[in-house]
C-alpha cells in the first residue's frame, strides 16, 4: 500500500525562525510532489509542487526532494506566525500525508 | 485570478436523499478537476479525477454510483451524492488545473455536508 508519512507535530517555532517540516514516501515511483497549507476549518492551498531532485525556492519556502531516500520535505524561513496551520504532503495529488500541525510562536 | 468556487458551502440533508454540488473555475477553463473528501481531524482522501468532456476515473474504494461525478464544461463539474447516509458526512473540496499550468492546483472554498 502505498503510503505518505508526516510528523504529526504540533511543530513550534518562534517566530523568525525556520520551520522544517518533513516528509516520506514508500512508492519508489513517484514523480510528483505537493505542499499544501491548510488552515482551521478551510480548504488547502497548494504552496509548491516538485518533480526534480534537489531544492526549489520560491519565496519564504524551499522545497527538498531526495527520491533515493525517499524523502521531501518543505523550509519556510522567516516563519510568521499567519504560517500557523496544517501542512499537507501528498504524492502525485493522490496519496496525503496525515499532515504537520505547525505553530509559529510570536 | 484562478478563482474557484463551490456551491453550496454547506448543506444538511436526511438520509436517503441525494445532494449535488457545484464546483466552477470562474477566470479559467479547468482542463481537469479534483475532488476530495475530508473526514474531521483527518487527511485529505481523493475520490475523482475528471478531465472535461470524459468519464472521471474514480479512485479505489469510492462507488462510483454512489458519487456522480459530471465534468461537461471547462468551467463546471458537479459531485451528485446519491442517497446519502451519516457516514457520508464530511467536508468534500474540488480542486481544478488548466492545460497550461497543470501543476498548479486551484481549491474550492469546500462544502460541509451532514447527513442526518
Amino acid at each position: 500500500q502505498k503510503e505518505v508519512e508526516q510528523n504529526s507535530g504540533p511543530l513550534s517555532v518562534p517566530e523568525g525562525a525556520i520551520a522544517s517540516l518533513n516528509c516520506t514516501y514508500s512508492d519508489r515511483g513517484s514523480q510528483s510532489f505537493f505542499w499544501y497549507r491548510q488552515y482551521s476549518g478551510k480548504s488547502p492551498e497548494l504552496i509548491m509542487f516538485i518533480y526534480s531532485n534537489g531544492d526549489k525556492e520560491d519565496g519564504r519556502f524551499t522545497a527538498q526532494l531526495n527520491k533515493a531516500s525517499q524523502y521531501v520535505s518543505l523550509l519556510i524561513r522567516d516563519s510568521q506566525p499567519s504560517d500557523s496551520a496544517t501542512y499537507l504532503c501528498a504524492v502525485r495529488r493522490i496519496t496525503f500525508g496525515k499532515g504537520t500541525k505547525l505553530s509559529v510562536i510570536p | 485570478g484562478a478563482v474557484v468556487s463551490q456551491h453550496p458551502s454547506w448543506v444538511i440533508c436526511k438520509s436517503g436523499t441525494s445532494v449535488k454540488i457545484e464546483c466552477r473555475s470562474l477566470d479559467f477553463q479547468a482542463t481537469t478537476m479534483f475532488w476530495y473528501r475530508q473526514f474531521p481531524k483527518q487527511s485529505l482522501m481523493l475520490m475523482a479525477t475528471s478531465n472535461e468532456g470524459s468519464k472521471a476515473t474514480y479512485e479505489q474504494g469510492v462507488e462510483k454510483d454512489k458519487f456522480l461525478i459530471n465534468h461537461a464544461s471547462l468551467t463546471l463539474s458537479t459531485l451528485t451524492v446519491t442517497s446519502a447516509h451519516p457516514e457520508d458526512s464530511s467536508f468534500y473540496i474540488c480542486s481544478a488545473t488548466e492545460r497550461d499550468h497543470p501543476y498548479e492546483q486551484y481549491f474550492g472554498p469546500g462544502t460541509r455536508l451532514t447527513v442526518t
